[in-house]
């Protein structure tokens, strides 16, 4: 079966520092999202994109995060100014429709 | 908005009968259920559509209630593989984009 790859699995960073999350969507998928997981907690929702273009975003997802899908391919979340509470699971999903979401297996972000 | 789960943690033996709930302040038009192994992505398990049909596991089956406001997760003779936290995920539409808001989460261990 087609996956959503994620990269890197697992990252560490410095508070302040900028981070970029690699996704590659299942290529005939038209959806893509953005969601989080910190340890033990619910997943949420971070963002949808599609259509080259972000459809709707959480009141997480404020101004220090930013998506894009550069090339056609790939899709990245980029978190600008990494914060303590930033530490989670992220995971990236996509799918074609309606029905259902393929989720990739996730990058721990980690921040010290 | 988010779906509220219940129970929040269950512990089985293996063959026995797991019912797994799902409410939301809203009516619902669908549910997904995922399950999630610890350290791993949320893997689709099947989807209830409004008018009780159900696309996905074969040993797994969902319903609403009456006034769909509830879905309840049917596992039936759990295995051991059963194990793990499931999700529900009511889809919420906004011009056409659908995204899925994940439930608080049912913790089922499967003892031998």
């Amino acid at each position: 079966e087609p996956e959503v790859t994620q990269t890197p699995s697992h990252q560490v960073t410095q508070m302040g520092q900028e981070v970029i999350l690699r996704c590659v969507p299942i290529s005939n998928h038209l959806y893509f999202y953005w969601y989080r997981q910190i340890l033990g907690q619910k997943v949420e929702f971070l963002v949808s994109f599609y259509n080259n273009e972000i459809s709707e975003k959480s009141e997480i997802f404020d101004d220090q995060f930013s998506v894009e899908r550069p090339d056609g391919s790939n899709f990245t979340l980029k978190i600008r100014s990494t914060k303590l509470e930033d530490s989670a699971m992220y995971f990236c999903a996509s799918k074609v429709r309606v029905e259902k979401l393929f989720f990739g297996s996730g990058t721990q972000l980690s921040v010290l | 908005q988010q779906p509220v789960q219940s129970p929040q943690a269950v512990i089985l033996r293996e063959g026995e009968d797991a019912v797994i709930n799902c409410s939301s302040s809203k009516a619902l038009y669908s549910v997904h259920w995922y399950r999630q192994k610890h350290g791993e992505a949320p893997v689709f398990l099947m989807i209830l559509l409004k008018g009780g049909e159900q696309k996905g596991h074969e040993k797994i089956s969902a319903s609403f209630n009456e006034k769909k406001q509830q879905s309840s997760l049917y596992l039936t003779a759990s295995q051991l593989s059963y194990s793990g936290t499931y999700f529900c995920g009511t889809p919420i539409v906004n011009f056409g984009n659908e995204k899925l808001t994940f439930g608080t989460g049912t913790r089922l261990t499967i003892i031998p």
